[in-house]
């Protein structure tokens, strides 16, 4: 069966820090992985997206940016934080050149920046 | 672009009681449509998914969900509610990108269950 990792599961960091969140699916090849952020009160917004190693999708500008290295890996970072970029972090994955799938989520990361 | 609407913050349901949670969606074509559901601090799992064929579609712990195309809804309903079913709930529309799936959410609906 297919899973999910995301690590870590809580992480409190400074303004101007660098952040690294990493993604990993198990089970399943070639899959479409994506990072959504959650902010306080709000919806789950799309930030990027991958059909594959090395292709990068952003949906926002923003902060942030977004790397795959391997098939079933997802990178989320950041080279300064700043205190908007406080949220809860979900990575998540679809099959990969399918339209009728559903999206299996992480449990997410809690970022806190100070 | 699609974009899902849901216009319940939250929703307060006694114990035992039926409940409906709605979502509403701007989508130009048929829709594949989304309810996921969420413990705090956890991440997101699917409750029921609608592609195409039934509108009436089954999913975990009791829930059902019914797409009208004539109203742009799917609406999430469960005939008896379990304190344990106090949780946030998302309702989601995916888009027909060729090869992948990119899901818009609504704003989350949360539910309290009292006693």
């Amino acid at each position: 069966s297919q899973t999910i990792h995301q690590w870590p599961a809580t992480l409190v960091q400074p303004v101007g820090s660098p952040l690294s969140l990493e993604c990993t699916v198990e089970g399943t090849s070639n899959p479409n992985l994506y990072w959504y952020r959650q902010a306080a009160g709000r919806g789950l917004q799309l930030l990027f997206y991958s059909v594959g190693i090395g292709q990068i999708s952003s949906e926002v500008p923003q902060n942030l940016s977004a790397s795959r290295p391997q098939d079933r890996q997802f990178i989320l970072s950041s080279k300064k934080l700043l205190l908007s970029d406080s949220g809860f972090y979900l990575c998540a994955w679809t099959y990969g050149g399918q339209r009728d799938t559903e999206a299996f989520f992480g449990q997410g990361t809690r970022l806190t920046v100070v | 672009a699609q974009s899902v609407t849901q216009p319940d913050i939250h929703i307060t349901v006694s114990e035992g009681a039926s409940l409906e949670l709605r979502c509403n969606y701007s989508y130009g074509a048929t829709p594949y449509l989304f309810w996921y559901v969420q413990s705090p601090g956890q991440g997101l799992q699917l409750l029921l998914k609608y592609f195409s064929g039934d509108t009436l579609v089954q999913g975990i712990k009791g829930f059902e969900a019914e797409f009208k195309r004539s109203q742009s809804s799917f609406n999430l309903r469960k005939p008896s509610v379990h304190w344990s079913d106090a949780a946030e709930y998302f309702c989601a529309v995916g888009s027909m990108n060729t090869g992948f799936q990119k899901l818009v959410f609504g704003t989350g609906t949360r539910l309290l269950v009292s006693p």
